[in-house]
């Protein structure tokens, strides 16, 4: 079983729309939680960043998690065909700083 | 603005040769890092450094991979032997020192090796 579970996807919605994207984790000790998104045949970037649990948001985006079900979202509000990406959900037990453990990632595609 | 830097771009090469990636980090951050991403799946952790002392290892880094950062500038990932299983994206990624405010690990273009 893999650490970050995420489902790949794809996932394909219209213009405007609020998209939510989740990943599940299994290692208590994971004290961070990040999204990056990556473009195509680009490296990952970061998005959002969140320690322990909690909402934190950031424009159009905003990340939960929820350390006590190991639950992590992401949504995105009024979605543009610009954030067509892969969201990649990742945590690690120091911040940035050490070790990153990333999900799958999951594609995603909006619709002009 | 010079962010993390990797060449080659991309490699092809045979199975059984020897290749060696480069990554340039941001030039204040201490910290380098190595991942691996193969089609539909995130990046893996492969190892990283502390200024030239690498810190961890992944149990991804067989025999035949090595990696090096011999003045805590630049960083090598050689690949012995190839197999077509390493065919790949190798990501490089840097981070700044502990304690000056930054966490976020900034990652390069990397570098896409397929193995024929």
């Amino acid at each position: 079983q893999k650490e970050v579970e995420q489902d790949p996807g794809p996932l394909s919605v219209p213009e405007g729309a609020i998209v939510s994207l989740n990943c599940t984790y299994s290692n208590s000790a994971f004290q961070y939680f990040m999204w990056y998104r990556q473009y195509s045949r680009k490296g990952p970037e970061l998005l959002m960043y969140t320690y322990s649990s909690g909402n934190k948001e950031d424009g159009r985006f905003t990340a939960q998690v929820d350390k006590s079900s190991k639950y992590i979202s992401l949504f995105i509000r009024d979605s543009q065909p610009s954030d067509s990406a892969t969201y990649l959900c990742a945590t690690s037990r120091s911040g940035g700083y050490q070790k990153v453990t990333f999900g799958t990632g999951t594609k995603l595609q909006v619709i002009p | 603005d010079t962010g993390v830097s990797q060449n080659p771009r991309h490699k092809i090469t045979k199975r059984g040769q020897n290749v060696t990636f480069r990554c340039d980090p941001i030039s204040e951050h201490n910290r380098l890092y190595w991942y691996r991403q193969t089609l539909g799946q995130g990046p893996e952790f492969l190892t990283y450094f502390q200024n030239e002392a690498q810190l961890e290892k992944s149990r991804l880094l067989s025999d035949r991979f090595s990696a090096e950062r011999p003045k805590g500038s630049f960083s090598t990932l050689e690949i012995q032997r190839t197999e077509q299983g390493d065919s790949a994206m190798y990501l490089c990624a840097s981070s700044p020192p502990v304690g000056t405010g930054g966490y976020e690990q900034y990652f390069g273009p990397g570098t896409r090796l397929t193995v024929t």
